[in-house]
């Protein structure tokens, strides 16, 4: 019950194009989703994160999608750039003590 | 520079080997973390701290120990109980219980020969 599932495990994208990455947790007080973006070698940076009191939390190119009912929430990337390829993380969090619990991690990559 | 540094950036040790790997930040956090990540897994949390002289296990504890003397440091041994060592072990700290973000370190990968 504490797991999040992470997919696609890896993703190719074409420069421009939409990259979607999905996550799905099972335990309901869960409260707080990051997402966080991994350069090879580097510590994971928190790119963007949702509360479930609302649907959908848009940062620039970067939109988190929330279901609620699904328990799934997703990570959309507009205009994918080859910057953009790193490896992203899904997580969540009851706040019990600030402790994460990591999807398996997606490695994208954007082809110029 | 505010930030977290984790030293070194590369370790390797002799099986049956203890190792301390160091992480130090100065953003005055009150919560630190460990975790572990091998590749294909996520990172899994090894040990927290939400306050100075107390900690406690994550999921992974066994094989592994920690220290949380002074507000700013928070290192973790490897013991040698610990059967798979080798991994990419990653450093966070958090400012405290209200806030959710967690700041993470660059990481030292361990080899174990």
């Amino acid at each position: 019950q504490q797991q999040v599932k992470q997919s696609p495990q890896s993703l190719i994208v074409q420069k421009g194009g939409i990259s979607i990455i999905n996550c799905a947790y099972e335990n309901t007080a869960f409260d707080y989703f990051p997402w966080y973006q991994q350069f090879p070698g580097k510590g994971p940076a928190l790119l963007i994160a949702i509360r479930p009191d609302v649907s959908e939390k848009k940062e620039g190119r970067f939109t988190i999608s929330f279901n609620k009912s699904a328990k799934q929430f997703s990570l959309h990337i507009m205009d994918s750039q080859p910057g953009d390829s790193a490896t992203y993380f899904c997580a969540a969090s009851n706040n019990q003590g600030g402790k994460l619990i990591f999807g398996q991690g997606t490695e994208l990559s954007v082809k110029p | 520079d505010g930030g977290i540094t984790q030293s070194p950036k590369y370790l390797f040790r002799k099986e049956g080997q203890n190792v301390t790997l160091s992480c130090e930040q100065n953003l005055n956090h009150d919560a630190m973390y460990w975790y572990r990540q091998d590749p294909g897994q996520g990172l899994r949390l090894i040990y927290y701290s939400q306050i100075v002289n107390d900690f406690q296990k994550g999921d992974i504890a066994e094989g592994y120990s920690v220290s949380r003397e002074k507000k700013e440091s928070f290192p973790l041994t490897v013991t040698s109980a610990q059967k798979n060592p080798t991994a990419f072990y990653l450093c966070a700290s958090r400012r405290g219980t209200s806030e959710d973000e967690q700041f993470f370190g660059p990481g030292t990968r361990l080899t174990v020969l």
